[in-house]
């Protein structure tokens, strides 16, 4: 099936650094979301976004919906070890539609 | 948010035979849910949608008779795994939407995945 463009793969990153990852696709989506999986677990939703434009912060999370519709951004300020895991972005058409992943972003952070 | 269970964590089966996982919405009423498998170190892929009372809407190259679904009520669907074999063995995931009278934006809440190992 179809899959947006989630970028990194994967990031190595110190305790405390800032981490910055996205996704983007060909086509227009009304929704964006992001979320995080551990392993072995479901995905738990972080953000979601339904405006274009609209910039949105839980915590230390920051993501952003792009102006085109076709992109979306996830910011994490000041990463601690219980950062780790796996972000996937989703895109979804219209309020019933289904959600389109991201391949995910492997988040390493050393302590 | 809501809460979405889903039972077993993980099943260990042999082949040939089937398996039944369960997705409750525990305290939502779900329009909808979703059915994903996930293939380690990838992202989830949609096998079917299911509506409560009506049939399960599969994904092309998803065999609706090997994947059998069932959403008898608002708060529960039934995923059965026919006839195993060592190739399902994977990570399969629901989710269920939240139902609104007033249809608008909905988010949809995962379950926390059930481990199927076919031996």
């Amino acid at each position: 099936g179809q899959q947006l463009n989630q970028s990194p793969q994967s990031m190595f990153i110190q305790e405390g650094e800032d981490v910055s990852m996205n996704c983007t696709s060909s086509s227009i989506f009304n929704t964006w979301l992001w979320y995080k999986q551990d392993p072995g677990e479901g995905p738990v939703l972080l953000i979601a976004l339904y405006k274009a434009g609209e910039l949105t912060s839980n915590g230390r999370l920051t993501a952003q919906f792009g102006i085109t519709r076709k992109d979306s951004f996830l910011n994490i300020s000041a990463s601690i070890p219980s950062d780790v895991g796996i972000y996937f972005c989703a895109g979804q058409r219209g309020s019933q539609g289904n959600l389109i992943f991201g391949k995910g972003t492997k988040l390493s952070v050393k302590p | 948010g809501a809460v979405v269970s889903q039972h077993p964590s993980w099943v260990i089966c042999k082949s040939g035979t089937s398996v039944k996982i369960e997705c409750r919405s525990l305290d939502f009423q779900a329009t909808t849910m979703f059915w994903y498998r996930q293939f380690p170190k990838q992202s989830l892929m949609l096998m079917a949608t299911s509506n409560e009372g009506s049939k399960a809407t599969y994904e092309q190259g998803v065999e609706k008779d090997k994947f059998l679904i069932n959403h008898a009520s608002l708060t529960l669907s039934t995923l059965t795994v026919t006839s195993a074999h060592p190739e399902d063995s994977s990570f399969y995931i629901c989710s269920a939407r939240l139902h609104l009278i007033v249809v608008g934006n909905t988010e949809a809440f995962f379950g926390q995945g059930t481990r199927l190992t076919v031996v």
